[in-house]
């Protein structure tokens, strides 16, 4: 399957700090990423579509300003958290396929905890 | 968004067991896939099932498109194949909605 590799894997931050996850599609090009976010025990939440050279899409509900995507290449889309706040804490996945109407593959995911 | 249901939400078995998870899905979608999430939050894909029926070991699935449904399927279970599994569908190519899952505990 597709390979797609998040980083970091966990981050600690203090609130009011702004904090970074990538995400990398490392074998294919991918024009358009998404990006979840779970709490404990609870399911996966779509938060945005990121789609390359152009805004991300963001589901109802979600924060643009606080949940900045940018997908500035075929290979690369980040997350940038904003003025977190220890509710964002959860942890944030993302995921992308090699076709428009193919299988899905996710990241191992980033666990973010603000203090 | 498509709502997905899953059930049971919550399955216990003893080893050797077999056992049916359902999904759900409140409109047509193009794509369906099954997943099992390790104990580290990492979702594994088990299956991409928009339609049909495949088998991959002791687990196999079955999607009815119709009839807005999708059935995975474990058998001779093991303590390894305890986790948690979700479905997602969508009908906006990837665009995936999860369900709620199904935590399965198998017992030695």
């Amino acid at each position: 399957g597709a390979v797609v590799s998040q980083h970091p894997s966990w981050v600690i931050c203090k609130s009011g700090t702004s904090v970074k996850i990538e995400c990398r599609s490392l074998d294919f090009q991918a024009t358009t990423m998404f990006w979840y976010r779970q709490f404990p025990k609870q399911s996966l939440m779509l938060m945005a579509t990121s789609n390359e050279g152009s805004k991300a899409t963001y589901e109802q509900g979600v924060e643009k300003d606080k949940f900045l995507i940018n997908h500035a290449s075929l290979t690369l889309s980040t997350l940038t958290v904003t003025s977190a706040h220890p509710e964002d804490s959860s942890f944030y996945i993302c995921s992308t396929s090699p076709s428009l109407t193919g299988e899905l593959f996710f990241g191992e995911g980033s666990r973010l905890t603000v203090l | 968004g498509i709502q997905v249901e899953q059930s049971p939400p919550d399955l216990i078995l003893q080893e050797g067991a077999n056992s049916t998870l359902r999904c759900n899905f409140s409109d047509s979608v193009n794509n369906l896939q099954w997943f099992h999430q390790n104990p580290w939050g990492q979702l594994i894909n088990l299956f991409y099932i928009p339609s049909g029926t495949k088998q991959n070991g002791r687990l196999s699935a079955t999607t009815v498109a119709t009839e807005r449904y999708s059935l995975l399927y474990i058998s001779s279970s093991q303590t390894t194949d305890s986790g948690v599994y979700f479905c997602a569908a969508a009908y906006n190519f990837n665009k995936f909605y999860f369900g709620s899952g199904t935590k399965l505990n198998v017992k030695p």
